[in-house]
């Protein structure tokens, strides 16, 4: 059972708009989400995180906002570029029970067009 | 240079075979985690460690083994592989609890 959901495969968007990229998660247990960056035949890369004592967490281009009470949160990216194509990863993990295991979404894969 | 190197990056093999995975970091992180990556299912945790000596499962654990002698280290062993093991494999790693894992490059494996 898929207890972190990414419900679309796919987005694209034009090079200078916002991309959101969304994620629902079921287990109300996880207090710690992230987000992953994928290239093809390359290792996801950290890309953002945030705690569940935010609803926000910005870094530069990249900001997640977590919605605990719709168990949701969203990626935006702004402006998107081209470089930002790519498979999206969204993963949560229940530190408060003293793991640190990550439970991954399917993945979006984000196309940004020139 | 510093990071995590997975090892083959590709393999073949046949089933009933045995197959090890190496992973390798040079952070000395604490823990280091093997996860499978399949079309439907995202990646899902094999395994993981919290130390040296010091092993768990993770969600699909079954018909894998793992070993960790050495911080650095962290080989996935396949005992009698089987078709519903082909997959790409990524080892990750992080340096505690509540630190994100970096990932390595995967290791495509295919068995036939």
């Amino acid at each position: 059972d898929q207890q972190v959901k990414q419900n679309s495969p796919s987005l694209s968007v034009q090079e200078g708009r916002i991309s959101i990229l969304n994620c629902d998660y079921t287990n109300s247990m996880f207090d710690y989400f992230l987000w992953y960056k994928k290239y093809p035949a390359e290792g996801p890369t950290f890309l953002i995180s945030i705690s569940s004592i935010k609803d926000k967490n910005e870094d530069g281009r990249f900001t997640v906002f977590l919605n605990k009470s719709a168990k949701h949160l969203s990626l935006h990216i702004v402006p998107s570029q081209p470089g930002d194509s790519a498979v999206y990863f969204c993963a949560a993990s229940a530190l408060r029970t003293g793991a640190n295991n990550l439970f991954f979404g399917t993945g979006t894969r984000l196309t940004v067009i020139p | 240079d510093a990071g995590i190197t997975q090892s083959p990056r590709y393999k073949i093999t046949e089933t009933g075979r045995q197959v090890t995975l190496m992973c390798h970091q040079t952070w000395s992180h604490s823990y280091m985690f093997w996860y499978r990556q399949d079309l439907g299912h995202g990646l899902r945790l094999i395994y993981y460690s919290a130390a040296a000596d010091i092993t768990d499962k993770g969600e699909v654990p079954d018909g894998y083994v793992v070993s960790r002698s050495k911080t650095e280290n962290f080989p996935l062993t396949l005992e009698s592989a089987t078709r519903s093991q082909t997959s790409v494999y990524f080892c990750a790693s992080s340096e505690g609890h509540s630190q994100p894992q970096h990932f390595g490059d995967g290791t495509r494996l295919s068995i036939l």
